[in-house]
C-alpha cells in the first residue's frame, strides 16, 4: 500500500511570509495528490488538488507542484495570514482504481501575528 | 457546509457499550466513506461503501461494521466500545466509487467512552 510522509510536522511562519509543506508517497502510480485543511475542532476540506499531468497548480495565494520523478509534491501558502493556522493533509492516490485514501500524518502550520 | 450531514454530533458512552453513528451523503453521491480521528492524529480510514456494497476495508476492528441503505446514507456500528475508541468520526462522500475524486466531509462526530 501506498505509504505517505509530509513534513514538516509542525510549522510556525509569521503572518505575511511563505509556508511550504511537502508530501513524499511511495507508489509511483499514484497520479491524483490533493490537499486537505482542517481547522480546529472542524471538518477537513480540499483546498487544491493536482493530477499527473501537471506539474504546478496555483489558486491565488496556495500552490501545489508535484516532482513526480522524485515522488513528491508540496502545498505553498504565500502572504500567509492568521486563517491559515490548520492542520494540512496529503492524501496521494491512484485514479481512478484506488479505494481509499491514505493520508499524511498532517502539518500543524501555526501563523504568528 | 459541505452537504454531508452527521448525526448525533456528540456522544458520550460507557465501556462495553454499542453506539450507531449515521451519515447522510451530498445528494447525488455514491461513495461513502468512514474515517477515525483521534486526539492529535491524523485521518485512519476505515472502510468504503459504494452505491450499497462495501468497497474497500482499511484498519477497521472487528467489533465495529458498517453499512450502506439504498437510499445511500450509512451507519457505523461500534460495539463492546473501549476507553481507546474515543475519537472524532467522520464520513466523507464522493460522487464515484474511485479516490481519485473530491471527498466532501462530514462535521464529525464526536465520540467519547469513559
Amino acid at each position: 500500500g501506498e505509504n505517505v510522509e509530509q513534513h514538516p510536522s509542525t510549522l510556525s511562519v509569521q503572518e505575511g511570509d511563505s509556508a511550504v509543506i511537502k508530501c513524499t508517497y511511495s507508489d509511483s502510480a499514484s497520479n491524483y495528490f490533493p490537499w486537505y485543511k482542517q481547522e480546529l475542532g472542524k471538518r477537513p476540506q480540499l483546498i487544491i488538488d493536482i493530477r499527473s499531468n501537471v506539474g504546478e497548480k496555483k489558486d491565488q495565494r496556495i500552490a501545489v507542484t508535484l516532482n513526480k520523478t522524485a515522488k513528491h509534491f508540496s502545498l505553498h501558502i504565500t502572504e500567509t495570514q492568521p486563517e491559515d493556522s490548520a492542520v494540512y493533509f496529503c492524501a496521494p492516490a491512484v485514479a481512478p482504481g484506488a479505494q481509499k485514501l491514505v493520508f499524511g500524518q498532517g502539518t500543524r502550520l501555526t501563523i504568528n501575528p | 457546509d459541505s452537504g454531508v450531514t452527521q448525526t448525533p454530533k456528540h456522544l458520550i458512552t460507557a465501556t462495553g457499550q454499542r453506539v450507531t453513528l449515521r451519515c447522510s451523503p451530498r445528494s447525488g453521491d455514491l461513495s461513502v466513506y468512514w474515517y477515525q480521528q483521534s486526539l492529535d492524529q491524523g485521518l485512519q480510514f476505515l472502510i468504503q461503501y459504494y452505491n450499497g456494497e462495501e468497497r474497500a476495508k482499511g484498519n477497521i476492528l472487528e467489533r465495529f461494521s458498517a453499512q450502506q441503505f439504498p437510499d445511500l446514507h450509512s451507519e457505523l456500528n461500534l460495539s463492546s466500545l473501549e476507553l481507546g475508541d474515543s475519537a472524532l468520526y467522520f464520513c466523507a462522500s464522493s460522487i464515484s466509487q474511485g479516490a481519485g475524486e473530491t471527498q466532501y466531509f462530514g462535521p464529525g462526530t464526536r465520540l467519547l467512552v469513559l
